[in-house]
């Protein structure tokens, strides 16, 4: 099995609101990512976890914030988002360290309003 | 630098092959892959090749690397309507001690009857 699973599968905020994405992997993987996908443009990395701790943050403002209580799941919190923060946020994960084949989930396309 | 090229739109016959093509600039790279996304949805992993082989086939899908002209490309035997997606070609390459993904922007390939 290797399969990501993420919810919601849509959202819509406004820019006041708080929400969380999240996301699942029962493949026994322990690293996990976050990555941002704009309209026809390929997916750009925001977050890597590995055995739960943050590893990697490419310079991603504070409004998202990730989370990883277990090395089951993903989250990402959002807060004061602007509406070019909408796009497809794409879950992935792979087995141990960062060379091994990301796997990655369907996705929450989310809009700011 | 890190960057990975990709032509933008490739149209086939339904049942003709389909080639598409990539090229990279690390030479450092470990692994390559090519994943397909279809519209809406998440990335699916098609196949990757190691960067010490050559060609690798998986059923309808014959992988070839070039590592001395840093090209890759997919060839999809017997297209079908079915393969109609967006497709991407991403080097892992080592990045502050992580491997990280750096991806082509996309291959639309277009399938017609």
């Amino acid at each position: 099995d290797t399969e990501v699973t993420q919810t919601p599968k849509h959202l819509v905020m406004g820019m006041t609101n708080k929400k969380s994405l999240k996301c699942e992997q029962h493949m026994g993987h322990r690293a996990m990512y976050w990555y941002k996908q704009k309209a026809k443009k390929p997916p750009e990395l925001m977050f890597v976890y590995s055995y739960e701790k943050l590893s990697i943050n490419e310079s991603v403002p504070s409004r998202f914030s990730p989370e990883c209580p277990n090395s089951s799941l993903l989250n990402l919190h959002l807060h004061a988002l602007q509406p070019e923060d909408s796009a497809l946020y794409l879950c992935a994960s792979s087995l141990a360290g960062s060379t091994d084949t990301q796997y990655f989930g369907p996705g929450t396309r989310l809009t700011v309003l | 630098g890190e960057d990975v090229e990709q032509s933008l739109f490739l149209s086939v016959r339904e049942g003709d092959s389909s080639v598409i093509n990539c090229t990279y600039t690390d030479s450092s790279s470990t692994y390559l892959y090519w994943y397909k996304q279809e519209p809406g949805a998440g990335l699916q992993l098609l196949t990757y090749i190691f960067s010490n082989m050559d060609m690798k086939q998986d059923q309808r899908l014959t992988v070839l690397l070039n590592k001395k002209d840093k090209h890759l490309s997919l060839r999809i035997a017997d297209t079908q309507t079915g393969d109609s997606a967006i497709y991407f070609c991403a080097e892992s390459i080592l990045s502050g001690g992580y491997n990280k993904l750096i991806f082509g922007a996309g291959t639309r390939l277009a399938v017609h009857p």
